[in-house]
């Protein structure tokens, strides 16, 4: 069973800090990676995909991918508390009749004012 | 250009009933992957469909089923509705051979 996996949290951060959230994969053939933010009672909102080693920027979110490793993380610099809500890692599992996301369970990120 | 759509966006039904989810996808996109996600759980993956045929399903029980039509919509039937089905169904739509995948606003399920 290939599996993604997240620390469930509550992660509790200070307004305007640095929220870093990890994730780790099991499959070492995974390509692509992603973050989802869902927020209580809604859908998941993708929010970065990552597909190489390194950092990929966008605003205020960094991925970091480490396919050696099997760990992909996502940075929230100047937290707010918009930013309150579960980020899901996400890796797709592509190979013949297959091509799902396979999700992690989530970590509840808690931005304090 | 619109999201994709998911009806109805609320569902109550009873044990032993049958319930249907509709799904449409964003234009263009012809994958469209069904999800389950029950209350304080995880996305559990239902079902993938592409180009009108099945290529995919998770380890959910026959009783879940689907189709994809002509014009890449989609529904999810579930029969013989058991308490445990009520979750909150995710249906996302991506371009055939994309891995990125967008999310509809999910159909809550309620098996009373």
């Amino acid at each position: 069973q290939k599996e993604v996996e997240q620390n469930s949290g509550p992660l509790s951060v200070p307004e305007g800090a640095i929220a870093s959230l990890n994730c780790t994969y099991s499959d070492r053939g995974s390509q692509s990676f992603f973050w989802y933010r869902q927020y209580s009672g809604k859908s998941p909102e993708l929010i970065m995909s990552i597909y190489s080693n390194g950092d990929k920027e966008d605003g205020r979110f960094t991925a970091q991918l480490n396919k050696a490793s099997q760990y992909v993380s996502l940075l929230i610099r100047d937290s707010q508390p918009s930013d309150s809500a579960t980020y899901l890692c996400a890796v797709n599992e592509i190979g013949g009749a297959t091509n799902k996301l396979i999700f992690g369970t989530g970590t509840l990120l808690a931005v304090q004012p | 250009e619109a999201g994709v759509t998911q009806s109805p966006t609320h569902l109550i039904k009873t044990r032993g009933q049958q319930a249907t989810l509709r799904c449409s996808p964003i234009s263009g996109h012809t994958s469209v992957y069904w999800y389950q996600q029950a209350l304080g759980l995880g996305l559990q993956f239902l079902l993938w469909y592409d180009e009108g045929e099945e290529r995919n399903r998770g380890n959910f029980p026959p009783r879940f089923s689907g189709r994809q039509f002509p014009n890449y919509s989609s529904e999810l039937n579930v029969n013989a509705l058991e308490l445990e089905d009520s979750a909150l169904y995710l249906c996302a739509s991506s371009l055939t051979g994309a891995t990125e995948a967008f999310f509809g606003q999910g159909t809550r399920l309620t098996v009373v």
